[in-house]
């Protein structure tokens, strides 16, 4: 069966530093994966996708990802983080159904000043 | 345009009520669901329509019922919900899955229900 894990429930980091939040993924074919982002009280806005193809994926805000299947992982990195950032991150793999998503458990992301 | 709409934003209910959420896109998609998700916690998928049919059930209880009366509309229709039923329910859109297929979900703002 599909899981995903986000092995860190929530990370600080300081305005400008780099990013990096971690997402293994158990599925036997080829995963299509996802990366979304929770502001409070909002839904989620989809920040990149990977279906096939060239394994760093780039998405909205900055960010990138990128798929090693060696590892099972899909990393999500960002250079320099703002402010803005912070919020909830969840990946998440598509099941075999397609229109099942399994989502991890959700990364908290504390920006300081 | 990838919006999804809910209304409303906000609803505060009583054990006895019922009460409709209502969702829409107009971005073609075939698939729609529904989402509950609880503070700090990951969305738990409801319901899956797939072209106005209901494809997915997660053996979620009878006082949510779900309704799609056309491609772009989707309800979920509540009644007797019982104080733990307080979440942040969100709507998703999608394109329907092709063979295995997992197509990115578009995501509305959610509705914030409070049953008292």
């Amino acid at each position: 069966a599909q899981s995903v894990t986000q092995p860190d429930i929530h990370i600080t980091v300081s305005e400008g530093a780099s990013l990096e939040l971690r997402c293994n993924y158990s599925y036997g074919a080829t995963p299509y994966l996802f990366w979304y982002v929770q502001s409070p009280g909002q839904g989620l806005q989809l920040l990149l996708k990977y279906f096939s193809g060239d394994t760093l994926v780039q998405g909205i805000k900055g960010f990138e990802a990128e798929f090693k299947r060696s590892q099972s992982s899909f990393n999500l990195r960002k250079p320099s983080v703002h402010w803005s950032d912070a919020a909830e991150y969840f990946c998440a793999v598509g099941g075999d159904t397609g229109n099942q998503f399994y989502f991890g458990t959700g990364t908290s992301l504390t920006v300081i000043p | 345009d990838t919006e999804v709409t809910q209304t409303p934003k906000h609803l505060v209910m009583g054990m006895t009520n019922k009460k409709s959420l209502k969702c829409e896109q107009h971005m073609g998609h075939r698939a729609m669901y529904w989402y509950k998700q609880k503070a700090k916690k990951p969305p738990e998928l409801m319901f899956v329509y797939s072209y106005e049919k209901l494809s997915i059930n997660e053996s979620v209880p009878s006082r949510f019922s779900p309704e799609c009366p056309n491609s772009s509309l989707l309800n979920l229709h509540l009644h007797a919900l019982q104080p733990e039923d307080s979440a942040l329910y969100l709507c998703a859109s999608s394109q329907d899955s092709l063979a295995g297929v997992s197509y990115e979900q578009y995501f509305g703002p959610g509705t914030r229900l409070t049953v008292t």
